[in-house]
């Protein structure tokens, strides 16, 4: 499995943009990176994965390096409404084909969003 | 919109006594996880199946069992609750992941308290 590394916790000001870091240097070919958040009490949530190009959707922005060694997940405007502990994920397929698969996540990044 | 739902959100049960977590999606997906969740260790894998009576262990499978008769069903058991299994368990669910749009979906979670 790739092994996802990310700082424990970050702070943001409401209203400036959230750009949270996450390493996956033995990450293989074929891994997508997929982020989660997690608001407290409540089952994580999906925002946003990729494989090699930069996404973006209506939560937030993917960026991933060239040599796909890291990733940074961008929120262009924090609300505090976006303090939660976001997971970055390398997933991890059980077979050739991919369609199964162990998803393992570590600690996570604490994001805490202040007024 | 996706639902996977737990049976319980909140349980007490009692030293040795056997628990079943239930958890259901309405997705027809192939793949179901259980995770549990403790402070300062994050989401740790229990186990997961990508089929019908097919089952694989995951990080910290000990002590506990799981059961996959149906598609849309996947328990978890534990067969003599300890002290040390008072944590929040968290389901999910899955199509195969992989390429746009698929992800993983969480329940709610399930806080369990082993006294």
């Amino acid at each position: 499995d790739a092994k996802t590394t990310q700082p424990p916790s970050m702070d943001c000001a409401e209203g400036r943009a959230a750009n949270l870091p996450c390493n996956h240097s033995t990450i293989s070919g074929n891994e997508y990176v997929y982020w989660y958040r997690q608001i407290h009490s409540q089952g994580p949530q999906y925002i946003i994965h990729g494989l090699k190009n930069n996404e973006t959707n209506e939560m937030a922005s993917l960026i991933i390096t060239e040599d796909r060694k890291s990733s940074t997940l961008i929120l262009p405007h924090a609300t505090l409404r976006d303090t939660a502990v976001y997971y970055c994920i390398a997933y991890s397929p059980l077979n050739s084909g991919g369609s199964n698969y162990k998803l393992t996540f570590g600690k996570g990044t604490l994001l805490t969003v202040n007024p | 919109d996706v639902k996977v739902t737990q049976s319980s959100r909140y349980l007490v049960k009692r030293t040795g006594e056997k628990v079943f977590l239930e958890c259901v999606q309405d997705m027809d997906h192939e793949n179901m996880f259980w995770y549990r969740q403790d402070p300062g260790l994050g989401l740790r894998l229990i186990y997961f199946s990508y089929d019908v009576k097919m089952k694989e262990k995951g990080d910290i499978p000990e002590g506990y069992s799981v059961s996959r008769e149906k598609k849309e069903r996947f328990s978890l058991i534990l067969e003599s609750a300890s002290t040390n299994q008072t944590s929040m368990y968290l389901c999910a669910s899955s199509p195969p992941l992989g390429g746009s749009g698929n992800t993983i979906y969480f329940g709610e979670g399930s806080w369990l308290t082993v006294v």
